[in-house]
């Protein structure tokens, strides 16, 4: 088990422009989420996958933002003309559904999002 | 509305003194309920969860949290704290079992 993992760490990019994250789950967890934090605050929920399938998605995931499963297992989350409150910790964490009603997230260290 | 509350943004401790942090959810069921961890510029180590069963759960690195349903309540508490559980902690609940909803933190110093 090598937890999940995020790339990049951190990303520095100018106003307007496109960024990529990526995340890569545990192995066996077939459900992925995408929350974002802010300074000082708790993290916010973006979306979620289970397998391939996008189940729910944020008020606050508005239409720059798209995320991806393609085959179940890593994921993607682009951000398209970056603008500078998008500026955050973008948090992934997987899981897998157990029968005691709810599953457990692991988190990976976060990509950090620096827009200038 | 579904929320959670940590009235302690922040809270100063010596090393070897005992510590309880504060969650309050509002919620019409009883939720899942969670405390992590996060050390500065990182991710968030789970500590602890609550489902079902004793309400007195015990987590990772001496950590534990006991649900109170009539208060509306899940406190962290750990009898002696290490310089090295400085961070900050955030406790977090789901009803329907995927998303979580965090507190807004509180930030844990400890006094060498």
């Amino acid at each position: 088990d090598t937890g999940v993992s995020q790339n990049p760490r951190h990303k520095i990019t100018k106003r307007g422009q496109n960024v990529t994250f990526r995340c890569d789950p545990i192995s066996e967890h077939n459900r992925l989420y995408w929350y974002r934090q802010t300074l000082g605050q708790g993290p916010e929920f973006l979306t979620y996958f289970q397998n391939e399938a996008q189940l729910e998605k944020s008020r606050l995931l508005s239409d720059r933002f798209s995320a991806e499963r393609p085959k179940g297992s890593f994921s993607t989350l682009e951000i398209q003309r970056t603008e500078q409150g998008d500026s955050a910790m973008y948090l992934c964490a997987s899981s897998s559904l157990t029968s005691g009603g709810a599953d457990t997230q692991y988190f990976g260290p976060g990509t950090r999002l620096t827009v200038l | 509305a579904q929320s959670v509350t940590q009235p302690d943004i922040h809270i100063t401790v010596s090393e070897g003194a005992s510590l309880e942090l504060r969650c309050n959810y509002s919620y019409g069921a009883t939720p899942y309920l969670f405390w992590y961890v996060q050390s500065p510029g990182q991710g968030l180590q789970l500590l602890l969860k609550y489902f079902s069963g004793d309400t007195l759960v015990q987590g990772i690195k001496g950590f534990e949290a006991e649900f109170k349903r009539s208060q509306s309540s899940f406190n962290l508490r750990k009898p002696s704290v290490h310089w090295s559980d400085a961070a900050e902690y955030f406790c977090a609940f789901t009803g329907g079992g995927n998303k979580l909803t965090f507190g807004t933190g509180t930030q844990l110093k400890v006094e060498l």
